[in-house]
């Protein structure tokens, strides 16, 4: 079974450009999490999908980005227009049943804004 | 006032030592607790869960929640150097977790 896998593993960026970070899940998992990691602080939750929609969205820092699963599958997560404050790693999850005892991450795409 | 914290470390051991792990939090309403392991440049991966005051035990791990206290710990018997990785307390609430700041343990040869 594959994990949960990310795009890009990295990105620079300068202030100002935008950027779009994906997410694939584990085939068949319903739930989709958004986790941020800036420098030197703690995991904080984005959002959390089941299927297309947005159950929780209480963590997304302010309308700048934009997170969205079309068909149920894969997500998107963008940052339009980045700010330095945005740099961080970028933590995907998924989970198959809700309420989940843990979930399976990916790997992180690591955000640079310049 | 952060809802967890954990010492970030960084903890050196020798191989073979018992490592102790620590969490406090503050939000009696979180219902369930967990220790991941995360690698560098990997994500987290679940350790241990638990939902109820006591110890569990998995192996060389033992995960211990003292709701009262509103404290976890994680043990780790026999310590080796493959071991060497953050490790970062998560805490449950309706779909959010929210975690610590993570220690830093090296073990050393």
């Amino acid at each position: 079974e594959a994990g949960v896998t990310q795009f890009p593993s990295h990105s620079v960026i300068e202030k100002g450009q935008t950027v779009t970070l994906r997410c694939d899940p584990i085939s068949g998992h319903d739930n989709l999490y958004w986790y941020r990691r800036v420098m030197g602080k703690e995991i904080k939750f984005l959002l959390h999908f089941v299927k297309e929609s947005k159950q929780d969205e209480s963590g997304m820092p302010n309308n700048r980005f934009l997170a969205e699963r079309t068909g149920g599958t894969y997500s998107t997560l963008k940052v339009q227009p980045a700010e330095l404050e945005d740099s961080g790693v970028y933590f995907c999850a998924s989970s198959q049943d809700y309420p989940s005892y843990g979930y399976t991450f990916g790997s992180g795409t690591r955000l640079t804004v310049v | 006032q952060k809802e967890v914290e954990q010492d970030p470390g960084p903890l050196s051991v020798p191989e073979g030592a018992i490592v102790s792990l620590n969490c406090t939090y503050s939000n009696s309403a979180f219902q369930y607790f967990m220790w991941y392991r995360q690698y560098s440049r990997k994500g987290p991966e679940l350790l241990m869960y638990t939902y109820s005051s006591g110890n569990k035990e998995d192996g060389r791990f033992t995960a211990q929640v003292d709701k009262s206290s509103k404290y976890i710990s994680l043990f780790i018997r026999d310590s080796q150097p493959s071991d060497s990785a953050t490790y970062l307390c998560a805490m449950r609430q309706a779909s959010k977790l929210t975690f610590g700041t993570g220690t830093r343990l090296q073990v050393t040869l």
